[in-house]
């Protein structure tokens, strides 16, 4: 099992560019979660998806879109990128059924805007 | 006040030493707590979950949970190098009936030979 793979590792973007990060998950898990990780700030949810065909915002929305395309699958998309979302992001996954709610991560995106 | 808080440090150990990281929720109501792993670079890593007050022990690694205090705690004994990293705690919140992880800035630990 690969676990949680995201796609690209690295991007460097203009300012006003598009793009979506890609990720999919094999565990069979229900819910599916986009972070952000920025240096002191911690890790911040952006959106999540609890269950296939649903998904809501989480702390820090503005500016992203998802798309739960199936069980496996959760994209992450940048309409319009700005220097403020350089960072890096994690895509993770969740089992949420049976009392297991440990989330597991991917190996990250690293996004710098210019 | 932060929902999960924890002092950033770094915590620098010797090696061999036992480790002591800590962290404080808010949410009086909060029932499953995790610890990850992240080193510089990579993605965090589930080491440990706890539900229960009490400690719960896996190999080098002791969680510690006290629901009347809001703290859980994560020891680890005879720590290695290899253990340098940053620390996470996370604390599960139910919001409109969704599972979320809440966590922490996390401490960073320095463990030197």
């Amino acid at each position: 099992n690969a676990g949680v793979t995201q796609t690209p590792k690295f991007q460097v973007l203009k300012t006003g560019q598009s793009m979506t990060l890609q990720c999919a998950q094999d565990m069979n898990h229900n819910s599916m979660y986009w972070y952000r990780q920025d240096p002191g700030m911690g890790l911040r949810l952006i959106y999540y998806s609890a269950s296939e065909g649903t998904t809501d915002k989480g702390e820090v929305p503005n500016g992203y879109n998802v798309s739960r395309l199936n069980k496996r699958e959760f994209s992450l998309r940048l309409e319009s990128a700005a220097p403020s979302q350089t960072s890096v992001y994690f895509c993770a996954s969740s089992p949420t059924s049976g009392g297991a709610y440990e989330q597991f991560f991917g190996p990250g995106t690293r996004l710098t805007v210019l | 006040q932060k929902e999960v808080e924890q002092n950033s440090g770094p915590l620098s150990v010797p090696e061999g030493a036992i480790a002591s990281l800590n962290c404080t929720y808010s949410d009086r109501g909060s029932q499953s707590f995790f610890w990850y792993r992240q080193y510089s670079g990579k993605s965090p890593e589930l080491i440990m979950s706890i539900y229960s007050n009490g400690d719960k022990e896996d190999g080098r690694f002791t969680a510690q949970l006290n629901k009347a205090s809001q703290y859980v705690s994560l020891l680890i004994r005879d720590s290695q190098p290899s253990d340098s990293a940053t620390y996470l705690c996370a604390v599960r919140r139910v919001s409109g009936g969704y599972n979320k992880l809440i966590f922490g800035a996390g401490t960073r630990l320095a463990v030197h030979p």
